[in-house]
């Protein structure tokens, strides 16, 4: 149980080309789902918190307008980069929680990640 | 500040001993800690999880402990696999639904 998928699990594209990465939990409701981006041998960086049915919360130097997120359902979040540049080529990693199933340790699941690389 | 800081950066052993990874925290208040596999290319996956009261949790081969007074945080492996190649992130949770604090990981290579 408590399975996080993602899609698709590399993408590359060319430099001012939007790309969209889903997030889905496969077996639970997840009322909260995480944006995570990850560089080389460095550690994941929360990017957003998404609540089903609200405006994401984007962390300090995140550009809300350039990484779109949609957490329209309670078992898919979507992340849109827009207008993508090299820079932002990086490993993207989603989590979700149900409130119902985090239990005392708050549990998050985690997908197993999106390659992005921008030509 | 919070901060999560892990030793060694890197590690490498022979198939078959033991290893012990550490992590030293600085988040408060504290809720939970946890250490996470994570394959090249892939996302974490969970080994064990700590609460305040629990000083060690074993899942197969993986032992965690935790000592919360000196906040310090150990992962044992015990006859390593091959397969134990991964990077172990140990991740502290202070108090409230989102604050998660990542350690940089250990980057684990078990060789023949």
């Amino acid at each position: 149980g408590a399975v996080v998928s993602q899609h698709p699990s590399w993408v590359i594209c060319k430099s001012g080309t939007s790309v969209k990465i889903e997030c889905r939990s496969l077996d639970f409701q997840a009322t909260t789902m995480f944006w995570y981006r990850q560089f080389p041998k460095q550690s994941l960086m929360l990017m957003a918190t998404s609540n089903e049915g609200s405006k994401a919360t984007y962390e300090q130097g995140v550009e809300k307008d350039k990484f779109l997120i949609n957490h329209a359902s309670l078992t898919l979040s979507t992340l849109t980069v827009t207008s993508a540049h090299p820079e932002d080529s990086s490993f993207y990693i989603c989590s979700a929680r149900d409130l119902g199933l985090a239990g005392p340790y708050n549990e998050q699941f985690f997908g197993p990640g999106t390659r992005l690389t921008v030509l | 500040k919070n901060q999560v800081e892990q030793s060694p950066q890197s590690l490498i052993i022979l198939e078959g001993k033991n290893c012990t990874l550490q992590c030293n925290y600085t988040v408060s208040p504290f809720s939970n800690l946890r250490w996470y596999k994570q394959d090249t290319g892939r996302g974490p996956v969970s080994l064990t999880i700590m609460t305040f009261s629990e000083n060690t949790k074993s899942n197969g081969r993986y032992t965690a402990t935790l000592d919360a007074d000196t906040k310090q945080s150990s992962l044992h492996i015990t006859a390593s696999q091959l397969s134990d190649s991964a990077s172990y992130i140990c991740v502290v949770s202070g108090h409230g639904a989102n604050n998660l604090f990542f350690g940089t990981g250990t980057r684990l290579t078990v060789i023949p």
